[in-house]
C-alpha cells in the first residue's frame, strides 16, 4: 500500500498568514494527489484535484503542487474560514489511501 | 444538484451484520465509480471501498477485505456497503462519496455521514 506522511500534524497561524501543508508518498504516484479540506462534523471538501487543479467552487488563495512523492498544499492568505484539517489522498492506485490530516488552527 | 444521502448507521453488537444505503440525486448515477470512506472517532479519513459505475470491478482495503461488500443498484440510483462479522474497530461514521468525472481525480461530492457503532 502506499503511505502518505503530513506534515506538520497541526499548526497555528493567524489570519493573512501564508501556510504550506506537506503530504510524500511513499512511492511515486505520479500526480494523482488531492487535497480535501474537512470541518468539525462535516463532510471532507475537494479543494485540489491532481495535484495541482483547483475544484470548482474553491477560492484561489488554495493552491497546490507537486508530482511523484513530494507535494504541497498553499494557502496564500488564511482566512477565519479556513481554519480546519486539511488531508491528502492519492487515487493511483487502491487501496485510495489518506494521509494523517494537518488541523489548522488559530494562534 | 448532487445529492448523497446516506442511511442504515446504527448500534451493532460485535460479530454483527448492517448494510448501509446511500442515496444518490443530481446526476446519472450510473456513469461514475463510488467510494465509502469511514472516519472513527477522532481520527483521520480511511478509505474502505470501491465501486466501478458498471459495477462490474469492487474494491476493498485489507481491513475490510472478505467482511464487506460493496453494491450498487442503478435502478433505485442507490449505492450499499453490506458489512459483516463487525467489529469495535469498525466503529466509524461511514460517507458515501462520488468520483469526479475523470477517474482518479478525488471525490467531488459527499454525503453526510452514517455513524455505525459496533459495541456490547
Amino acid at each position: 500500500d502506499i503511505h502518505l506522511t503530513q506534515s506538520p500534524s497541526s499548526l497555528s497561524a493567524s489570519v493573512g498568514d501564508r501556510v504550506t501543508i506537506s503530504c510524500r508518498a511513499s512511492q511515486s504516484i505520479d500526480s494523482f494527489l488531492n487535497w480535501y479540506q474537512q470541518k468539525p462534523g462535516k463532510a471532507p471538501n475537494l479543494l485540489i484535484y491532481a495535484a495541482s487543479s483547483l475544484q470548482t467552487g474553491v477560492p484561489s488563495r488554495f493552491s497546490g503542487s507537486g508530482s511523484g512523492t513530494d507535494f504541497t498544499l498553499t494557502i496564500s492568505s488564511l482566512q477565519p474560514e479556513d481554519f480546519a484539517t486539511y488531508y491528502c489522498q492519492q487515487s493511483y492506485i487502491t487501496p485510495f489511501t489518506f494521509g494523517g490530516g494537518t488541523k489548522v488552527e488559530i494562534k | 444538484e448532487v445529492q448523497l444521502l446516506e442511511s442504515g448507521g446504527g448500534l451493532v453488537q460485535p460479530g454483527g451484520s448492517l448494510r448501509l444505503s446511500c442515496a444518490a440525486s443530481g446526476f446519472t448515477f450510473r456513469s461514475y465509480a463510488m467510494s465509502w470512506v469511514r472516519q472513527a472517532p477522532g481520527k483521520g479519513l480511511e478509505w474502505v471501498s470501491a465501486i466501478s459505475g458498471s459495477g462490474g470491478s469492487t474494491y476493498y482495503a485489507d481491513s475490510v477485505k472478505g467482511r464487506f461488500a460493496i453494491s450498487r443498484d442503478h435502478s433505485k440510483n442507490t449505492l450499499y456497503l453490506q458489512m459483516n462479522s463487525l467489529r469495535a474497530e469498525d466503529t466509524a461514521v461511514y460517507y458515501c462519496a462520488k468520483d469526479r468525472e475523470v477517474p482518479g481525480t478525488g471525490f467531488d461530492h459527499w454525503g453526510q455521514g452514517a455513524l455505525v457503532t459496533v459495541s456490547s
